[in-house]
């Protein structure tokens, strides 16, 4: 089946450590995002990437990193420099086009203890 | 000024009535534009697309896009308990890195027996 896998769907991170967000998708999607929802929130985007090696901050960048080193998955790390880090985080991917559709995985819940 | 802007809500609509709701966006760049319906604790799935000015209906929904007033809305007719959720609205533009998908905030809909 095609789709979007996020991985793990809970995560509990202390303090001060770092944490990384698996997105993997199978669709032969060029473009791929991470969003970061807040309770009664929309989405906020982090970063955005249209190829492999090659990713654009989005409005909300910081304390956080990606890296695309396959057209297939992009990892998010929430870095200790992310002051609240506690949110939904989702994951999506679409076409390279602007017309096209982007659809999402199940999203990663992050608390911080 | 928000790229995406939505009316928070929430809107309440008695059963079998139309649900309409509005988003805004700010750059005239903005090519492709899209609705998402987001159950709570759930990832975002799509339900319509819209490129052109003009109506585009699906089912029950249509889409309405007006590009002078940079105005996108969403009809949903026969409104059922089952549309009950938080709508988003998605706006696509190209940027010098890709191609930016930005959310408003949402609105929620409460459809009531």
């Amino acid at each position: 089946d095609g789709g979007i896998t996020q991985s793990p769907k809970y995560l509990f991170r202390k303090e001060g450590q770092n944490v990384t967000l698996s997105c993997e998708q199978n669709l032969n999607h060029d473009a791929m995002y991470w969003y970061r929802q807040d309770p009664g929130q929309g989405l906020r985007l982090i970063y955005y990437s249209q190829i492999v090696n090659d990713f654009q901050k989005g409005d909300i960048a910081e304390g956080y990193s990606v890296s695309r080193e396959k057209k297939e998955s992009f990892p998010l790390t929430v870095t200790s420099a992310q002051k609240n880090p506690t949110a939904f985080y989702l994951c999506a991917s679409s076409m390279i086009y602007t017309g096209t559709e982007a659809f999402f995985g199940q999203g990663t819940r992050l608390t911080v203890v | 000024q928000k790229e995406v802007e939505q009316n928070s809500g929430p809107l309440s609509v008695p059963e079998g009535a139309i649900a309409s709701l509005n988003c805004t966006y700010s750059d005239r760049g903005s090519q492709s534009f899209f609705w998402y319906r987001q159950y709570s604790g759930k990832s975002p799935e799509l339900i319509m697309s819209i490129y052109s000015n003009g109506d585009k209906e699906d089912g029950r929904f249509t889409a309405q896009l007006n590009k002078a007033s940079q105005y996108v809305s969403l009809l949903i007719r026969d409104s059922q308990p089952s549309d009950s959720a938080t709508y988003l609205c998605a706006v696509n533009r190209p940027t010098g890195g890709g191609n930016k998908l930005t959310f408003g905030t949402g609105t929620q809909l409460k459809v009531e027996l």
